[in-house]
């Protein structure tokens, strides 16, 4: 199963936009890639996934290279209320695909004020 | 509101002593999950259920219980044989079975100190 690689650690200025990127040099062509960020003490919460095209929802926008080996998680305006644990997950295809999830470190983002 | 809740957000209790985490869902969710989080360590998985009546061992099972009797209710029994049962447990369910895409839906987690 691919793995991902992140920074451990960010830094944001509040209003200025995020972009978190990783790594996943060994994705296969049907494997999605997923974010999750947690705040201190609370449960992960979901925030986007794509296969190839580069996707964008309320949240975040999700911007995948050509050769899908790399990707860039972007909030537009962070706030400070974005401080948080970012995960970026590879989730293969086969059965059972959401226990087959390897949850790493994540980047730890600090939006500051 | 539809979601995930968990019960008691914090819990303490004595070595050997059994202890039972809730975990009850409202978003009528076929799949659950329960994972446990340590400081430094990504989430790891303990159990899952794909329906009612169905469950299977995680990665690290050993010394957990779980039951699966209704769909909306998933509690998890932590044992006397766990050896380091101090952690940041966390339930999760997703729709559509444990074969589809969706995403996880996470609870507000139980952090239980055993002392």
């Amino acid at each position: 199963d691919a793995k991902t690689t992140q920074p451990p650690s960010m830094d944001c200025a509040e209003g200025r936009a995020a972009n978190l990127p990783c790594n996943h040099s060994t994705i296969s062509g049907n494997e999605y890639v997923y974010w999750y960020r947690q705040i201190h003490s609370q449960g992960p919460q979901y925030i986007i996934h794509g296969l190839k095209n580069n996707e964008t929802n309320e949240m975040a926008s999700l911007i995948i290279t050509e050769d899908r080996k790399s990707s860039t998680l972007i909030l537009p305006h962070a706030t400070l209320r974005d401080t948080a644990v970012y995960y970026c997950i590879v989730r293969p295809p086969n059965a059972g695909n959401n226990r087959k999830l390897i949850w790493g470190l994540g980047t730890s983002l600090a939006v500051n004020p | 509101d539809g979601g995930i809740t968990q019960s008691p957000k914090y819990l303490f209790r004595k070595e050997g002593q059994n202890v039972t985490l809730s975990c009850e869902q409202n978003l009528n969710h076929d799949a659950m999950y329960w994972y446990r989080q340590d400081p430094g360590q990504g989430l790891r998985l303990i159990y899952y259920s794909q329906i009612v009546n169905d469950f299977q061992k995680g990665d690290i099972a050993e010394g957990y219980s779980v039951s699966r009797e209704k769909k909306e209710s998933f509690p998890l029994t932590v044992t006397s044989a766990q050896k380091n049962p101090t952690a940041f447990y966390l339930c999760a369910s997703s729709a559509g079975g444990d074969y589809s895409y969706n995403e996880q839906f996470f609870g507000p987690g139980t952090r239980l100190t055993v002392l």
